[in-house]
């Protein structure tokens, strides 16, 4: 079955500890990206990676980090997290031969509460 | 520069009711026009698409018609369901900067169908 998986669904933690968000898909998407989901503020594009160790800035890159270093997982790296960053955390893909036609893949999502 | 303005919710309904969700945009160029749903728990998925002037997407018993002269891509259904409560994101996809797919979202509206 096709998907993108997320893993942790739910996590609570304290300022300042470091976390990683997995995601991975099983569909050999080029393109992959995540998005933070905030009630009043919509999904706002984070990070996203073109391919393989190709990756650049979204809108809101602050606190976050990236890294692609194969072409299935892109995890989300927060190396010190604030409570600001408490939110509905997603990882869509594409495939190439879906680009421009604005069809993303997504992920289940991530609950993460920073405290 | 772009933007998708929808709705505010939540949408309270009865089933078998009618739905209307207005969606409309501000885009230069010829953007394409996406209907995306989040059903409780789980990602986005893509609903519908048009991508020009005109087009009818639809899927689901849901449908959506690009209309340019007045930037509009209002989300209809004839007859809702209780499985149909959900939130639904307009967005669209113009422009890129580089090559970055990402899309233009809409704050989303809830929708709650009552048996």
């Amino acid at each position: 079955e096709a998907q993108v998986t997320q893993n942790p669904r739910y996590l609570i933690t304290v300022t300042g500890k470091k976390l990683t968000v997995t995601c991975s898909q099983n569909m050999n998407h080029e393109y992959m990206s995540w998005y933070r989901q905030d009630p009043g503020l919509g999904l706002r594009q984070i990070y996203y990676s073109m391919n393989v160790e190709v990756t650049d800035k979204g809108d809101v890159p602050e606190g976050y980090k990236v890294s692609r270093k194969e072409k299935r997982n892109f995890p989300l790296i927060l190396e010190s997290p604030s409570p600001n960053q408490t939110s509905l955390y997603f990882c869509a893909s594409q495939g190439q031969r879906l680009i421009g036609t604005g069809e993303l893949f997504f992920g289940e999502g991530s609950r993460l509460t920073v405290l | 520069g772009n933007s998708v303005t929808q709705m505010e919710g939540p949408v309270t309904l009865s089933e078998e009711a009618f739905l209307t969700i207005n969606c409309t945009y501000t885009a230069t160029g010829y953007p394409s026009l996406f209907w995306y749903v989040q059903y409780p728990g789980e990602g986005l998925q893509l609903l519908l698409k048009a991508t020009k002037a005109d087009d009818k997407g639809s899927n689901k018993g849901f449908e959506a018609t690009y209309r340019k002269e007045t930037t509009s891509f209002h989300l209809e259904k004839g007859s809702v369901q209780v499985s149909d409560s959900a939130v639904y994101f307009c967005a669209l996809s113009g422009p890129q900067a580089g090559n970055n797919r990402k899309l233009i979202w809409g704050l989303g509206t809830s929708l709650a169908v009552n048996p």
